[in-house]
């Protein structure tokens, strides 16, 4: 069965306290791994799109990576702002994504 | 703009009501989706329709009835709600691309708020 588990379930962090989220999946047959970010009260918004295992995309102080079992979104050097639940997803067939439970980031002044 | 709308945002009604919440999407899209956010926070996909057509039913029980008129609105009817139906739903589109990279990146709306008193 397709799943996706993402650790920790929650981050504190200082600002400028850089760190990793990690999202591990089993999946048959990956086609793409999403990274999104959401804020309360508010729907998921995209940042990033990763199709095979070395592939690395950024985007300000966020990182995403992928291996064949696990894609790390990386935080460097964060800021308040960038406190949000960060989802992570798979598409394992065409118009099916399966998610993780996502990881609530807090980071504090 | 807004990409993908959704109405009502927030929905509050009595158990055994009928009640329905209305997305667009803007983006040209040929694929939309509706998915369930528990009080947990997690996400799941309930259907999905490309150019019109049911693809996927996640074993969604048949008092939820999704309506696609045409490819840019997707609309969900609930009957005979339940306590366990409060929860968050979001409608999302995306682009399902015939050949790679794959463009399957899904938007998703604001989301819409059910309380079922």
């Amino acid at each position: 069965e397709d799943q996706v588990t993402q650790s920790p379930e929650a981050l504190r962090l200082q600002e400028g306290e850089s760190s990793s989220l990690n999202c591990s999946y089993t999946v048959s047959g990956l086609r793409g791994l999403f990274w999104y970010r959401q804020d309360p009260g508010k729907g998921p918004e995209f940042l990033f799109t990763l199709y095979s295992a070395g592939e690395e995309k950024e985007k300000e102080r966020l990182k995403a990576t992928l291996t064949k079992k696990e894609s790390f979104l990386h935080i460097t050097a964060p800021k308040p702002e960038d406190s949000a639940t960060y989802l992570c997803a798979v598409s394992s067939g065409t118009y099916k994504y399966i998610f993780g439970t996502g990881t609530r980031l807090k980071v504090l002044a | 703009d807004t990409a993908v709308s959704q109405t009502p945002k927030y929905l509050v009604t009595q158990m055994g009501n009928d009640k329905s919440i209305k997305c667009e999407q803007n983006l040209g899209h040929d694929t939309m989706y509706w998915y369930k956010q528990d009080s947990k926070k997690f996400l799941k996909i309930m259907f999905s329709y490309n150019n019109k057509e049911l693809i996927i039913n996640e074993t969604v029980p048949n008092r939820f009835s999704p309506k696609s008129p045409d490819k840019a609105h997707l609309n969900l009817h609930i009957n005979s709600l339940e306590l366990g139906d409060s929860a968050v739903y979001f409608c999302a589109s995306s682009q399902v691309g015939t050949s790679g990279p794959y463009q399957e990146t899904q938007y998703f709306g604001p989301g819409t708020r059910l309380l079922v008193l």
